[in-house]
């Protein structure tokens, strides 16, 4: 069965600390691996994919296959990145996004 | 930079009732979809369109649901009889194409209460 799971609900750390924001996920194929940001009172937006290799706002995720993860990490935590988290994949035959159930990151000042 | 815009933000209803979440996915894309999110849990899929049908749907998506593009720019999810354990957030999205590597963008939401 397809899942994403994100063992942490909440995951509180001191500005300046590093971050890294579990995920690990059950697939069969060969899925698409994303993480979702949500900020207060906004929407749901892309924060990064794996295909993409690229570090946005200083975030980086590297897929990890035999270990079936996509460990969202950052060196330096900032206020701003206090937000709900998100792991998703996409199914390689399906456009649907199948999600986990959210960090909430807390950056403490 | 266009949005995909949902209406209203907040939906209170009597259980029993039929609602209509509305959806104006941006406006080139062809592949449009629901999800929710209960309070405190995961945001789900229901269901996806294409073409002026359903691609596919989950099993949450039943038959007090149903999804329709009437003029070819709203996308709206109906509940014919709401029920207590449909409270939840809305999320519309759509994407320019049904494939792997095309973002779909999300709406911010429709929040559906019902009492």
């Amino acid at each position: 069965a397809q899942r994403v799971t994100q063992p942490e609900k909440l995951l509180s750390v001191f500005k300046g600390a590093p971050v890294e924001l579990k995920c690990n996920y059950s697939y069969s194929g060969s899925p698409e691996l994303f993480w979702y940001v949500q900020y207060s009172r906004q929407r749901l937006q892309l924060l990064l994919r794996h295909i993409s290799r690229e570090s946005i706002k200083g975030f980086t995720a590297d897929l990890n296959k035999g270990e079936t993860s996509f460990h969202l990490k950052k060196p330096f935590a900032q206020e701003e990145d206090s937000a709900m988290y998100y792991c998703a994949l996409r199914d390689s035959s399906a456009s649907k996004i199948i999600f986990g159930s959210g960090t909430r990151l807390s950056i403490r000042p | 930079e266009p949005e995909v815009t949902q209406t209203p933000s907040h939906q209170v209803t009597q259980m029993g009732q039929e609602v209509i979440l509305r959806c104006v996915p941006i406006s080139n894309h062809l592949y449009f979809y629901w999800y929710r999110q209960i309070l405190g849990q995961k945001v789900e899929f229901l269901v996806s369109f294409y073409n002026n049908e359903i691609s596919e749907k989950s099993e949450i998506f039943d038959d007090q649901f149903s999804v329709e593009r009437p003029d070819g720019s709203n996308f709206t999810l109906k509940i014919r009889s709401t029920k207590l354990e449909d409270s939840a957030m809305y999320f519309c999205a759509s994407n320019l194409a049904g494939e792997l590597y095309n973002e779909q963008f999300f709406g911010p939401g429709t929040r559906l209460t019902v009492l």
